[in-house]
């Protein structure tokens, strides 16, 4: 079945660092692709998606590319800051689905002054 | 526009009781999904309805969870009784056409606490 593995947190950085988060995943056909991100206390809000082999989505900074080859979708940050202290999820919506979400485990994310 | 509203925001109850938990989606999407989040699980799809039919329930954990969805408008999630290991953060989440792709929404969640 389909299935998404991110990287395990926390992960613990400095204000202006650059920020990689690993997200893999395993599906059939071609799957559209989402990085959702939970602050403290709140639901999840989309921060960007891809939805076709070699798109870019970009938000706020962050930005990922579907890679087809290597099926992954790494989320990525030249220079993060406090604000962006989250948990971020990686997800995919399978082909041939209702557009419901599967999602990896979740990557905290502290971002000290 | 609006979000995805849930009620309660939070709920403590104990064993054994009945709990419901409600959901309005965006108002012209014809989607509407339940999620349960654990510390232990991460995010878990129960079930999810399209044009207010029941497409896939295969993640509710058991007979004790119910769904019903009444008209596009209202969703319930109930939980009778319930026991202390439902104490879980349950989302609803909302989407226009349920197409791959498509972005969905999610509300900001009902934090259930069974004691």
């Amino acid at each position: 079945g389909n299935s998404v593995t991110q990287m395990e947190g926390p992960v613990t950085l400095s204000e202006e660092a650059f920020l990689t988060i690993n997200c893999t995943y395993t599906a059939t056909g071609y799957p559209s692709l989402f990085w959702y991100v939970q602050y403290p206390g709140e639901g999840l809000q989309l921060l960007l998606k891809a939805t076709k082999a070699d798109d870019k989505g970009s938000n706020k900074g962050f930005e990922a590319t579907y890679r087809k080859e290597t099926t992954s979708f790494h989320l990525e940050k030249g220079s993060v800051q406090v604000s962006d202290s989250a948990v971020y999820f990686c997800a995919l919506s399978g082909e041939g689905s209702q557009g419901n979400l599967i999602f990896g485990k979740g990557t905290k994310l502290s971002v000290k002054p | 526009d609006a979000g995805v509203i849930q009620s309660p925001r939070h709920e403590v109850t104990e064993m054994g009781q009945e709990v419901t938990l409600r959901c309005k989606p965006i108002s012209g999407h014809n989607s509407l999904f339940w999620y349960r989040q654990t510390m232990m699980r991460g995010l878990e799809l129960l079930i999810y309805f399209n044009n207010n039919v029941p497409i896939d329930d295969s993640g509710m954990p058991e007979d004790r969870f119910s769904a019903k969805m009444p008209n596009a408008s209202f969703s319930t999630l109930k939980i009778q009784p319930s026991e202390p290991r439902d104490s879980a953060v349950y989302f609803c989440a909302s989407s226009r056409t349920g197409g791959v792709g498509n972005t969905i929404y999610f509300g900001e969640g009902s934090w259930l606490t069974v004691v």
